[in-house]
């Protein structure tokens, strides 16, 4: 089955910087890739997701990038504010089967 | 809330105690499911159901067991075979490849 590594699983950095957080998967069929956003006692929201067709989406400050023959993805949030403070997951599936999750990172923007 | 809505928020267990999370939602999806989160550990799949009267294991099913008799509802039953049920519960739905959309989840703590 699919098995989806994500690193870090801390991340600090400060106000105005960027932030990179990368996931590895092992299925190549895996063809849907969303990422969600977790505060604190809240439920994840996604917060975006790419398809196997595209290599790069982006919405605002926030993108993922895909490279199918190595087999990761990377989100990328630039100019970080306080309000991403939270913890990020990665998932990956075939898209008829259930997610499978990273471990998560907890990102922390220093003011 | 959303459109899926978990109940309690918060639920207490005593040893040899089965206890039932409900998991509601009125978004029309087909697939509904239950994730389980653990600190450090992600979010890992107890069961999932992607048509009425049908479900599937997920990857930690043992000492859960649920039932989908309605499109709308997806109840877990955390029985006493669960040796270590204390955790963070999540019921997520979504429309086919599409991405989730989660619950505000249930804490459930043995006592």
């Amino acid at each position: 089955g699919e098995n989806v590594e994500q690193h870090p699983s801390t991340l600090s950095v400060q106000e105005g910087d960027s932030a990179v957080i990368k996931c590895t998967y092992s299925d190549s069929a895996s063809n849907y890739f969303p990422w969600y956003k977790q505060e604190l006692g809240k439920r994840p929201q996604l917060i975006i997701d790419i398809r196997s067709n595209v290599g790069e989406k982006k919405d605002q400050r926030i993108a993922v990038t895909l490279n199918k023959t190595a087999k990761h993805f990377s989100l990328h949030i630039t100019e970080t504010q306080p309000e991403d403070s939270a913890v990020y997951f990665c998932a990956a599936s075939r898209g008829n089967t259930p997610l499978v999750f990273g471990k998560g990172t907890r990102l922390s923007v220093i003011a | 809330d959303g459109g899926i809505t978990q109940s309690p928020k918060y639920l207490f267990r005593k040893e040899g105690q089965n206890v039932t999370l409900s998991c509601e939602q009125n978004l029309n999806h087909d697939a509904m499911y239950w994730y389980r989160q653990d600190p450090g550990q992600g979010l890992r799949l107890i069961y999932y159901s992607q048509i009425v009267n049908d479900f599937q294991k997920g990857d930690i099913a043992e000492g859960y067991s649920v039932s989908r008799e309605k499109k709308e509802s997806f109840p877990l039953t955390v029985t006493s075979a669960q040796k270590n049920p204390t955790a963070f519960y999540l019921c997520a739905s979504s429309m086919g490849a599409d991405g989730y959309t989660f619950g505000s989840g249930t804490r459930l703590t043995v006592v």
